[in-house]
């Protein structure tokens, strides 16, 4: 079993629409969560934290559910500028190693 | 500004070449990363530093090697005995003050073989 597991996509969703993304994570102990987001050829630039009680900036959400090992991100009223690979990462300790998920790929068409 | 910043931007290697990336942080950042991304895969830790003069192997270090001088320096070279260099080279720094572990990346380096 891969430490950071993602559904690879891609999703195709109008613009407007709302669109989900899971991760899961193997190891218990994990302390910190994040997403990134990556656009074509460029380099993974961070769009948010995951804390334990959930967060939201604007039209972004991420859960975290320690118990079941995953972590989501939800964004509503998806822009044509949303569409990117989104990378799920996952700290397992406090060495400072991140682990990151393949990434789900996100299309919004018009 | 601040930041992170990786040349060249694209690089050719020749067979039995040995080639070195360069990584530069103006963050005053502790940690540096160096990762590989091959398409359609996540990122993968090839070495790691969290204080100059010591470095830490990742999970695919062989064929690469590092050297941590100065904080804001860590220079990667990919030796000729990595035989599949062809991908997305990506440093990143972090600073390892609190719990906050963000990772910032560099704009990447592609390396492509001749």
């Amino acid at each position: 079993r891969k430490e950071v597991e993602q559904d690879p996509g891609p999703f195709n969703v109008p613009e407007g629409a709302t669109v989900a993304f899971n991760c899961t994570y193997s190891n218990s102990a994990s302390q910190s969560f994040f997403w990134y987001r990556q656009d074509c050829r460029k380099e993974p630039k961070l769009l948010m934290s995951v804390y334990s009680s959930g967060n939201e900036d604007g039209r972004f959400t991420a859960q975290l559910n320690r118990a079941s090992q995953y972590i989501s991100l939800l964004i509503r009223d998806s822009k044509l500028s949303d569409s990117a690979t989104y990378l799920c990462v996952v700290n397992p300790s406090n060495t400072g190693k991140l682990i990151f998920g393949q990434g789900t790929t996100l299309q919004v068409k018009p | 500004d601040g930041g992170i910043t990786q040349s060249p931007k694209y690089l050719f290697r020749k067979e039995g070449q040995n080639v070195t990336l360069s990584c530069e942080q103006n963050l005053n950042h502790d940690a540096m990363y160096w990762y590989r991304q091959d398409p359609g895969q996540g990122l993968r830790l090839i070495y790691y530093s969290q204080i100059v003069n010591d470095f830490q192997k990742g999970d695919i270090a062989e064929g690469y090697s590092v050297s941590r001088e100065k904080k804001e320096s860590f220079p990667l070279t990919v030796t000729s005995a990595q035989k599949n260099p062809t991908a997305f080279y990506l440093c990143a720094s972090s600073s390892l003050e609190g719990v906050e572990e963000t990772q910032y990346f560099g704009p990447g380096t592609r390396l492509l073989v001749l």
